[in-house]
């Protein structure tokens, strides 16, 4: 069965620099979620979308934005980026039923150098 | 402030015997609750939910218990084996923002053969 994608797994950026991570949720899923994991920390919800408008929103710094696009995949766009960026980045799809049952990606490991 | 906490941050068992995670909350409004397991450089894997009209829920080996004035859960699972050694993290949620579902810091499962 198709799961999560997110794209790209490793990416290796330098302060200041932008990033951008993908996120493809499972087919006929409407809600997205974004989540970091810092080293030895749980995940922290950043953000969610449902039906491409956001829903819901965390502890996401200002200097990410993120949207979720009419085919449902969603881009998480980090600018600015400095050392403590450096984490594990989720992100989980989910039908609207009132469940919560998330489905997560591999996730996305960003290194801020 | 950590609204869902695992106080364990490891645990060993040995294999066959009973493993007992334990998890408390601290908002109220939650009423849904999620264990999900993780393996290294994997994302999170859902494993088995309660609703708060509940006080257990049984698939297979494992087993949660929800005491809703306590706020507290536990996941059991019986008989551990190997392949469940895992991080489980505990996840809920609030019918009022079903789209953020809160993550506890985890605990480290072991299963020792």
């Amino acid at each position: 069965a198709a799961g999560v994608i997110q794209s790209p797994r490793h990416l290796i950026k330098e302060k200041r620099e932008t990033a951008t991570l993908k996120c493809y949720p499972i087919p006929r899923h409407d809600t997205v979620y974004w989540y970091q994991q810092g080293p030895g920390q749980d995940p922290q919800f950043l953000i969610s979308f449902y039906e491409k408008m956001q829903s819901d929103k965390g502890s996401i710094p200002d200097r990410f934005s993120a949207q979720q696009f009419s085919d449902y995949h969603s881009e998480l766009n980090m600018s600015s980026l400095e050392l403590g960026d450096s984490a594990l980045y989720f992100c989980a799809s989910s039908r609207r039923n009132g469940a919560g049952e998330l489905f997560f990606g591999e996730g996305s490991r960003l290194t801020v150098l | 402030d950590q609204q869902v906490k695992q106080n364990s941050p490891s645990l060993s068992v040995q294999e066959g015997r009973i493993s007992i995670l334990n998890c408390d909350y601290t908002n109220s409004m939650f009423d849904y609750f999620l264990w999900y397991k993780k393996y290294p450089a994997e994302g999170p894997t859902f494993l088995i939910s309660i609703s708060s009209i509940k006080d257990k829920n049984e698939d297979g080996r494992f087993t949660v218990f929800l005491n809703k004035s306590a706020k507290h859960l536990s996941l059991h699972i019986v008989p551990s084996q190997p392949g469940d050694s895992a991080v489980y993290f505990c996840a809920a949620s609030a019918k009022t923002s079903y789209d953020k579902v809160i993550f506890g810091p985890g605990t480290s499962l072991s299963v020792i053969p």
